[in-house]
């Protein structure tokens, strides 16, 4: 299977929380990243987790990592319209990236 | 400002023409990778460069083909051979591999859209 997967689509009513997940097969990166990707526009850093950590908070932002089920997961608070994007899960050891969740906030 | 450049944004080929799209970067990063987006793929590497004269392939390299001359510059030649080769294409570079203050974030360009008429 592939490297690291994550489900492609997720729509979210503006204010709910959204949750997009991933999981991976590599234990051997020092770290797990997200990027987020607007239309037509290269990836940009979203945040990332030290391998050592479980979790990690940053304003709106929500990382989680389960390494026994190799499972990561992003939580966005509070989603916004301009939260609309393509969001990847990345392990950096191998260079491998998830197919991209799309995710569409719906007002 | 410090970035990646790459260019053109949007280019049109011909079935059986070569074109090569430019990558530059003023970051001073080692490495340099190329990525291909399909719809519902995502990200796939084509040819990555940790080191200026030093390339490797990724795992879609058929048709592709790179050189690395320059620290800033990583270009990257679609081929004739390439069978499927529309597409949205990606450069990306960070300063190595992860270790002391460095994550292993990779800085992207904003991509090339090939399309292949």
């Amino acid at each position: 299977g592939e490297d690291v997967e994550q489900s492609l689509f997720l729509s979210v009513r503006e204010g709910d929380s959204s949750v997009i997940n991933c999981t991976y097969t590599d234990s051997s990166s020092t770290y797990l990243y997200w990027y987020k990707q607007e239309p037509g526009a290269g990836l940009q850093l979203l945040t990332y987790i030290f391998s050592n950590m479980d979790m990690k908070q940053d304003q709106r932002l929500t990382v989680l990592l389960n390494k026994k089920d190799k499972h990561l997961s992003l939580r966005i608070a509070d989603t916004q319209t301009g939260d609309s994007a393509i969001y990847f899960c990345a392990d950096h050891y191998k260079l491998s990236f998830g197919a991209g969740t799309t995710v569409t906030v719906r007002a | 400002d410090g970035g990646i450049t790459q260019s053109p944004k949007y280019l049109f080929r011909k079935e059986g023409q070569n074109v090569t799209l430019s990558c530059e970067q003023n970051l001073n990063h080692d490495a340099m990778y190329w990525y291909r987006q399909d719809p519902g793929q995502g990200l796939r590497l084509i040819y990555y460069s940790q080191i200026v004269n030093d390339f490797q392939k990724g795992d879609i390299a058929e048709g592709y083909s790179v050189s690395r001359e320059k620290k800033e510059s990583f270009p990257l030649t679609v081929t004739s051979a390439q069978k499927n080769p529309t597409a949205f294409y990606l450069c990306a570079s960070r300063p190595g591999l992860a270790g002391g203050l460095n994550t292993g974030e990779l800085f992207f360009g904003e991509g090339s859209r090939l399309t292949v008429l």
